[in-house]
Protein backbone atom coordinates (compact mmCIF):
# COMPACT_ATOMS: atom_id res chain seq x y z
CA UNK A 1 0.00 0.00 0.00
CA UNK A 2 1.16 3.30 -0.86
CA UNK A 3 1.47 5.76 2.06
CA UNK A 4 1.24 9.33 1.77
CA UNK A 5 2.56 11.73 3.93
CA UNK A 6 1.71 15.81 3.96
CA UNK A 7 3.39 18.28 6.08
CA UNK A 8 2.81 20.37 7.56
CA UNK A 9 0.14 18.78 9.57
CA UNK A 10 -1.50 22.39 10.82
CA UNK A 11 -0.56 25.96 8.96
CA UNK A 12 -1.79 29.35 10.15
CA UNK A 13 -1.89 31.88 7.57
CA UNK A 14 -3.39 35.66 6.83
CA UNK A 15 -5.66 36.35 3.89
CA UNK A 16 -3.56 37.65 1.32
CA UNK A 17 -0.48 35.26 2.18
CA UNK A 18 1.09 32.54 -0.49
CA UNK A 19 0.65 29.30 1.06
CA UNK A 20 2.31 25.84 0.14
CA UNK A 21 1.50 22.30 1.01
CA UNK A 22 3.64 19.30 0.67
CA UNK A 23 2.69 15.48 0.12
CA UNK A 24 4.93 12.98 -0.45
CA UNK A 25 4.49 9.17 -1.34
CA UNK A 26 6.07 6.14 -0.19
CA UNK A 27 6.75 5.18 -3.44
CA UNK A 28 6.81 6.96 -6.97
CA UNK A 29 3.27 7.78 -8.74
CA UNK A 30 4.61 9.57 -11.34
CA UNK A 31 1.31 12.42 -11.69
CA UNK A 32 -1.44 10.61 -10.32
CA UNK A 33 -2.37 12.92 -7.67
CA UNK A 34 -5.20 15.17 -6.63
CA UNK A 35 -5.77 17.45 -3.87
CA UNK A 36 -9.08 18.11 -2.11
CA UNK A 37 -10.64 20.52 0.10
CA UNK A 38 -12.63 19.84 2.76
CA UNK A 39 -14.76 22.38 5.22
CA UNK A 40 -15.81 21.46 8.71
CA UNK A 41 -19.36 19.40 8.23
CA UNK A 42 -19.25 18.85 4.53
CA UNK A 43 -17.98 16.54 1.79
CA UNK A 44 -14.03 16.69 0.52
CA UNK A 45 -14.39 18.65 -3.08
CA UNK A 46 -11.94 17.87 -5.67
CA UNK A 47 -9.65 21.17 -6.69
CA UNK A 48 -6.54 19.14 -8.31
CA UNK A 49 -6.23 16.14 -10.94
CA UNK A 50 -2.98 14.40 -12.04
CA UNK A 51 -1.08 16.68 -10.04
CA UNK A 52 -1.31 20.17 -11.70
CA UNK A 53 -4.87 19.88 -13.63
CA UNK A 54 -7.24 22.67 -12.14
CA UNK A 55 -10.81 21.01 -11.91
CA UNK A 56 -13.51 23.04 -13.55
CA UNK A 57 -14.83 26.13 -11.09
CA UNK A 58 -11.70 26.08 -8.87
CA UNK A 59 -10.16 29.15 -8.69
CA UNK A 60 -7.19 29.73 -10.41
CA UNK A 61 -5.12 30.72 -7.19
CA UNK A 62 -4.84 27.29 -6.80
CA UNK A 63 -2.34 25.23 -8.51
CA UNK A 64 -0.58 21.72 -7.97
CA UNK A 65 2.42 20.61 -8.84
CA UNK A 66 5.25 17.54 -8.87
CA UNK A 67 5.58 14.15 -9.50
CA UNK A 68 7.48 10.75 -8.77
CA UNK A 69 7.09 10.99 -4.98
CA UNK A 70 6.77 14.75 -3.76
CA UNK A 71 3.97 17.13 -4.60
CA UNK A 72 2.67 20.56 -3.47
CA UNK A 73 -0.04 22.29 -3.63
CA UNK A 74 -0.17 26.12 -3.39
CA UNK A 75 -2.37 28.75 -3.18
CA UNK A 76 -1.20 32.22 -4.45
CA UNK A 77 -3.30 34.83 -2.59
CA UNK A 78 -5.22 33.05 0.47
CA UNK A 79 -8.75 34.01 0.63
CA UNK A 80 -11.24 34.06 3.55
CA UNK A 81 -13.33 30.91 1.74
CA UNK A 82 -10.04 28.72 1.82
CA UNK A 83 -9.37 28.26 5.42
CA UNK A 84 -10.60 24.56 5.26
CA UNK A 85 -8.52 21.18 5.41
CA UNK A 86 -6.55 19.64 2.46
CA UNK A 87 -6.12 16.43 1.42
CA UNK A 88 -3.69 14.76 -1.21
CA UNK A 89 -5.03 11.42 -2.55
CA UNK A 90 -3.00 9.27 -4.61
CA UNK A 91 -4.58 6.81 -7.19
CA UNK A 92 -1.53 5.02 -8.93
CA UNK A 93 -3.47 2.05 -8.37
CA UNK A 94 -6.33 0.95 -7.34
CA UNK A 95 -6.18 0.92 -3.82
CA UNK A 96 -6.23 4.70 -3.57
CA UNK A 97 -4.96 6.29 -0.39
CA UNK A 98 -4.68 9.82 1.18
CA UNK A 99 -2.52 11.80 3.12
CA UNK A 100 -3.47 13.02 6.83
CA UNK A 101 -4.89 15.97 5.84
CA UNK A 102 -3.32 19.95 6.32
CA UNK A 103 -5.51 21.92 8.56
CA UNK A 104 -5.18 25.54 7.12
CA UNK A 105 -6.15 28.24 10.21
CA UNK A 106 -5.76 32.13 10.16
CA UNK A 107 -3.51 33.82 11.63
CA UNK B 1 -24.74 15.93 -12.46
CA UNK B 2 -24.62 13.16 -10.43
CA UNK B 3 -26.08 13.56 -7.00
CA UNK B 4 -25.34 10.82 -3.80
CA UNK B 5 -27.16 10.40 -0.84
CA UNK B 6 -26.31 8.23 1.52
CA UNK B 7 -29.10 6.11 4.13
CA UNK B 8 -28.78 3.82 6.96
CA UNK B 9 -28.67 3.16 10.48
CA UNK B 10 -26.52 5.90 12.82
CA UNK B 11 -25.76 3.54 15.87
CA UNK B 12 -24.63 -0.19 15.08
CA UNK B 13 -23.77 -2.51 18.23
CA UNK B 14 -20.41 -4.15 18.26
CA UNK B 15 -19.69 -7.21 16.29
CA UNK B 16 -23.41 -6.21 14.28
CA UNK B 17 -22.88 -5.49 10.50
CA UNK B 18 -23.14 -1.74 9.59
CA UNK B 19 -25.24 -1.57 6.41
CA UNK B 20 -25.48 1.57 4.21
CA UNK B 21 -27.02 2.38 0.90
CA UNK B 22 -25.94 5.17 -1.34
CA UNK B 23 -28.63 6.33 -3.81
CA UNK B 24 -27.77 7.94 -7.12
CA UNK B 25 -29.35 10.37 -9.48
CA UNK B 26 -27.85 11.79 -12.54
CA UNK B 27 -26.60 8.20 -13.79
CA UNK B 28 -27.27 4.43 -13.33
CA UNK B 29 -25.06 2.34 -11.29
CA UNK B 30 -24.78 -0.10 -13.93
CA UNK B 31 -23.08 2.64 -16.44
CA UNK B 32 -19.75 1.67 -17.63
CA UNK B 33 -19.10 5.64 -17.11
CA UNK B 34 -19.00 5.78 -13.60
CA UNK B 35 -17.03 3.45 -11.00
CA UNK B 36 -18.71 4.11 -7.17
CA UNK B 37 -16.59 4.31 -3.94
CA UNK B 38 -17.22 4.63 -0.13
CA UNK B 39 -14.86 6.52 1.93
CA UNK B 40 -14.93 6.63 5.76
CA UNK B 41 -13.84 9.67 7.84
CA UNK B 42 -13.22 8.90 12.02
CA UNK B 43 -14.60 12.04 13.98
CA UNK B 44 -11.43 14.62 13.47
CA UNK B 45 -9.54 12.32 11.83
CA UNK B 46 -8.41 12.32 7.70
CA UNK B 47 -9.88 10.46 4.98
CA UNK B 48 -10.02 6.36 4.60
CA UNK B 49 -10.99 4.78 0.47
CA UNK B 50 -13.24 1.84 1.68
CA UNK B 51 -13.68 0.25 -1.82
CA UNK B 52 -14.78 0.63 -5.31
CA UNK B 53 -17.65 -0.64 -7.69
CA UNK B 54 -17.24 -0.89 -11.30
CA UNK B 55 -20.65 -2.29 -12.15
CA UNK B 56 -20.15 -4.06 -14.97
CA UNK B 57 -16.30 -5.12 -13.74
CA UNK B 58 -15.29 -5.80 -10.13
CA UNK B 59 -14.48 -4.44 -6.75
CA UNK B 60 -11.48 -3.45 -5.16
CA UNK B 61 -11.61 -3.12 -1.18
CA UNK B 62 -8.30 -1.84 1.19
CA UNK B 63 -6.51 -4.55 2.51
CA UNK B 64 -6.91 -3.46 6.18
CA UNK B 65 -10.96 -3.82 5.67
CA UNK B 66 -10.85 -6.45 2.97
CA UNK B 67 -12.56 -9.28 4.78
CA UNK B 68 -15.19 -7.34 6.35
CA UNK B 69 -16.40 -5.53 3.34
CA UNK B 70 -18.91 -6.22 0.65
CA UNK B 71 -19.79 -3.33 -2.03
CA UNK B 72 -22.51 -4.19 -4.58
CA UNK B 73 -25.42 -2.76 -6.58
CA UNK B 74 -29.06 -2.65 -7.14
CA UNK B 75 -29.78 -1.83 -10.47
CA UNK B 76 -33.90 -1.60 -9.59
CA UNK B 77 -33.24 0.94 -7.31
CA UNK B 78 -30.19 2.68 -8.74
CA UNK B 79 -28.29 2.27 -5.62
CA UNK B 80 -24.84 0.56 -4.38
CA UNK B 81 -24.79 -0.50 -0.92
CA UNK B 82 -22.21 -0.96 1.84
CA UNK B 83 -22.18 -3.77 3.99
CA UNK B 84 -18.97 -4.08 6.77
CA UNK B 85 -19.38 -6.61 9.26
CA UNK B 86 -17.69 -7.62 12.62
CA UNK B 87 -17.50 -3.50 13.49
CA UNK B 88 -16.03 -2.31 16.84
CA UNK B 89 -16.19 1.41 18.23
CA UNK B 90 -12.54 1.58 15.68
CA UNK B 91 -15.76 1.63 12.91
CA UNK B 92 -16.87 4.69 14.50
CA UNK B 93 -16.77 7.19 11.63
CA UNK B 94 -19.03 9.59 8.67
CA UNK B 95 -19.34 7.25 5.66
CA UNK B 96 -19.21 8.81 2.16
CA UNK B 97 -20.37 7.64 -1.08
CA UNK B 98 -18.71 9.65 -3.60
CA UNK B 99 -18.10 8.80 -7.72
CA UNK B 100 -15.93 9.45 -10.50
CA UNK B 101 -15.57 9.26 -14.26
CA UNK B 102 -14.01 6.18 -16.04
CA UNK B 103 -10.63 7.10 -17.89
CA UNK B 104 -9.13 3.68 -17.99
CA UNK B 105 -5.86 2.06 -15.89
CA UNK B 106 -5.85 5.42 -13.74
CA UNK B 107 -9.12 5.90 -12.41
CA UNK B 108 -9.45 7.29 -8.72
CA UNK B 109 -10.70 10.74 -9.23
CA UNK B 110 -13.49 11.28 -6.46
CA UNK B 111 -15.82 14.06 -8.48
CA UNK B 112 -18.99 13.21 -6.94
CA UNK B 113 -19.89 12.83 -3.55
CA UNK B 114 -22.65 12.87 -1.10
CA UNK B 115 -22.97 14.36 2.12
CA UNK B 116 -22.23 11.44 4.22
CA UNK B 117 -23.88 9.89 7.11
CA UNK B 118 -22.29 9.52 10.58
CA UNK B 119 -21.92 6.24 12.07
CA UNK B 120 -21.91 4.80 15.69
CA UNK B 121 -21.09 1.66 16.83
CA UNK B 122 -21.55 1.57 20.53
CA UNK B 123 -23.84 -0.72 22.74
Amino acid sequence: EIQMTQFPSSLSASVGDRVTITCRASQRISSWLAWYQQKPGKAPRLLIYKASGLQSGVPSRFSGSGSGTEFTLTISSLQPDDFATYYCQQYDNYLYTFGQGTKLEIK
Amino acid sequence: QVQLQESGPGLVKPSETLSLTCTVSGASVTSSSYYWVWIRQPPGRGLEWIGTLYYSRTTYYSPSLRSRVTISGDTSKNQFSLNLSSVTAADTAVYYCASGYVVGAHDGLFDYWGQGTLVIVSS
